[in-house]
């Protein structure tokens, strides 16, 4: 997983409820993302991270907001967490390798909303 | 708008046939297609990519076959094995650290 992790795994929380996804990597990497992975429309982008502190929405940023005040660590929270947010979250590094955006995929965090 | 749309939606191929994947895309600014694989309850893991300047690129049996004229990418398996079950999705980019457009997935089941 390119030295990557993501906490918690697994995560059930109720609606209204705040929640904080967490990305960690190991390499350093400038740039981070943040995905949800859903039936029928593959991974969609959240937000992005290219640097300390900077960060710009995605596709479907609505409802979420991300942090990054160190390299290693990119969090997503959830502000009041909806069952529409039901989803298996991907945090991802970009590396910028192979002439094109390489990037390297977590393991993925499965948030249900009840 | 969907920027890169990905079919056959699912596929069953027998061990040993060839499995196609297709991809289309809109955005000619685009010049970094790769594809990503993933197995039930891991991540995404990159494949293979390729950009523009090149009609094909092959890594063991999988090959992207790139058509720039009619905006088209597709990956080739050759000799496909059960263990190559698993959910391909293609992608694209301007390249640098653009972020990726995704198609929507194809759900490759390989049968023995």
């Amino acid at each position: 997983d390119a030295g990557i992790t993501q906490s918690p795994r697994h995560k059930v929380t109720e609606t209204g409820t705040p929640v904080t996804l967490r990305c960690h990597q190991t390499e350093n990497h400038r740039y981070m993302y943040w995905y949800r992975q859903d039936p029928g429309h593959g991974l969609r982008l959240i937000h992005y991270s290219y640097g300390v502190k900077d960060t710009d929405k995605g596709e479907v940023s609505d409802g979420y907001s991300v942090s990054r005040s160190k390299t290693e660590d990119f969090l997503l929270t959830l502000e009041s967490a909806t069952s529409s947010q039901t989803s298996v979250y991907f945090c991802a590094i970009g590396t910028g390798d192979g002439g094109g955006n390489e990037q390297f995929f977590g393991p993925g965090t499965r948030l249900t909303v009840l | 708008q969907q920027q890169v749309k990905q079919s056959p939606q699912s596929l069953i191929v027998q061990k040993g046939g060839i499995s196609i994947i297709n991809c289309a895309y809109e955005n000619t600014a685009f010049d970094y297609f790769p594809w990503y694989q993933q197995f039930p309850g891991k991540g995404p893991a990159l494949l293979i990519a390729i950009r523009p300047d090149v009609s094909e690129k092959k890594e063991g049996r999988f090959t992207i076959s790139f058509n720039k004229s009619a905006k088209q990418f597709s990956l080739h398996i050759m000799d496909s094995q059960p263990g190559d079950s698993a959910t391909y999705f293609c992608a694209a980019s301007k390249g640098g650290y653009s972020t990726l457009t995704f198609g929507k997935g194809t759900m490759l089941l390989v049968s023995p």
